[in-house]
């Protein structure tokens, strides 16, 4: 299996601008996570899907971000509009849903917004 | 709300020693309790995942062990190599639910 992929890989925008990462699962899994990693507070959860469904988002910064699972295979996380304060790392993650899975992680989109 | 602390923030051993991680939660109610390393640039590999109901779960020279009761899990690692320059990461899994917490991690440096 490919893992839990990630893109884009870095990107690079102006404040303002729509951005949009997406994440492919591990065939199979029915949990997603969306996670943004910055020096200041860590590793902090956005947002879960279970089985498609968005179970909780409380993690969500503001109403500029938003999260979508069309199907099984496929995520988005958008931002709309940018803001500097939301260069980070942006990770995706996935597992199976059945209590004690592990958690696998995508190699992360590096967001820098200007 | 569940609070992770992981100490020592940062570390830095020589080759072939022997070191423990230390990670405590406040929140002892939780499912399970993953251990991972994350390298420069890179996502999270999940190393070990001790259920609630475990004391220790070991991968080679990995052994991590659990007290739920006290809030506390610890990360052993033996004979340790330049390799497992690191950071690790602990994160409880709350109850039923899906989330997991992370601690702020462990920066973990093995020299020659």
């Amino acid at each position: 299996d490919a893992g839990v992929i990630q893109s884009p890989r870095h990107e690079v925008t102006e404040m303002g601008q729509e951005v949009t990462l997406r994440c492919k699962p591990i065939s199979g899994h029915n949990s997603l996570f969306w996670y943004r990693q910055t020096m200041m507070r860590g590793l902090e959860l956005l947002i879960y899907f279970n089985n498609n469904v968005p179970i909780d988002d409380s993690g969500m910064p503001e109403d500029r971000f938003s999260a979508k699972m069309p199907n099984a295979s496929f995520s988005t996380l958008k931002i709309q509009p940018s803001e500097p304060r939301d260069s980070a790392v942006y990770f995706c993650a996935s597992s199976l849903r059945r209590g004690n899975e592990k958690l696998f992680f995508g190699s992360g989109t590096q967001l820098s917004v200007l | 709300k569940q609070e992770v602390t992981q100490i020592p923030a940062a570390l830095s051993v020589p080759e072939g020693e022997n070191l423990v991680l230390n990670c405590s939660f406040t929140d002892s109610a939780i499912y399970n309790l993953q251990w991972f390393r994350q390298d420069p640039g890179k996502g999270l590999t999940s190393l070990l995942l001790i259920q609630s109901s475990q004391r220790e779960q070991t991968s080679g020279r990995l052994n991590a062990s659990l007290d739920k009761s006290s809030g506390r899990s610890t990360l052993y690692i033996a004979a340790s190599q330049p390799g497992d320059s690191a950071t690790y990461l602990c994160a409880p899994k709350e109850g039923t639910a899906s989330k997991l917490t992370f601690g702020t991690g462990t920066r973990l440096q093995v020299t020659l």
